[in-house]
């Protein structure tokens, strides 16, 4: 079965600093979607993207994050100035299609730890 | 605003026995969808079963099979023969079916699910 691949698998660093997580959907996939989990949360929506925009974004979506497809195979998360809060597992996910019931393809994520 | 609620933080089963998982939810729509994901140690989230509100039947999918009560707005899932493979951190998750949410998922909390030999 086809796969969502994220890397790094565990990125660490320096709150203050800016941090680039990578996601490479299903090639075939047009929508692209970002969740986290804090540790001992649920898990959060923080953005979905659509032809090359933001379709939604929630309120933890806020000015200190970015999304982008640079490359028309890659999807990146971007977090510029990072937070002790920002630490959290980071999902990827895409899906073929945008209806309720389409099946989200999840990468295995990204474990974000700020100091 | 919709919420999802998984009541048991951890569950443990012995191997060849059957588990259910239990999950609630609350809403004011009346058409949505309801999801179980698996994530096992590796960290993917992998879809297990899903129903949509508007069907009665309950959906299965071989050893996966869910109790949907829309009016208790109750989504649970059993599992039958249960494996040592499907030990993981069980999520129950709810996704409008209008476009304003642009069907982002809304997520419980997790159960753990432990499976002894």
């Amino acid at each position: 079965e086809p796969e969502v691949t994220q890397t790094p698998s565990h990125q660490v660093t320096q709150m203050g600093q800016e941090v680039i997580l990578r996601c490479v959907p299903i090639s075939n996939h047009l929508y692209f979607y970002w969740y986290r989990q804090i540790l001992g949360q649920k898990v959060e929506f923080l953005v979905s993207f659509y032809n090359n925009e933001i379709s939604e974004k929630s309120e933890i979506f806020d000015d200190q994050f970015s999304v982008e497809r640079p490359d028309g195979s890659n999807f990146t998360l971007k977090i510029r100035s990072t937070k002790l809060e920002d630490s959290a597992m980071y999902f990827c996910a895409s899906s073929e299609i945008s209806i309720a019931d389409e099946k989200l393809f999840f990468g295995s994520g990204t474990q974000l730890s700020v100091l | 605003a919709q919420t999802v609620t998984q009541s048991q933080p951890e569950m443990s089963v012995q191997e060849a026995e059957t588990v259910t998982l239990s999950c609630t939810y609350d809403t004011s729509e009346s058409d949505y969808y309801l999801f179980w994901y698996k994530q096992p140690p590796s960290r993917q989230m992998i879809l297990v079963i899903r129903q949509e509100a508007y069907k009665q039947q309950n959906a299965t999918e071989n050893r996966f099979s869910v109790n949907f009560q829309k009016a208790a707005k109750s989504f649970s899932l059993k599992i039958s023969d249960s494996q040592l493979g499907d030990a993981a951190m069980y999520f129950c998750a709810y996704r409008s079916s209008t476009m304003d949410s642009n069907y982002q998922l809304i997520w419980g909390a997790g159960t753990k699910l432990i499976i002894k030999p």
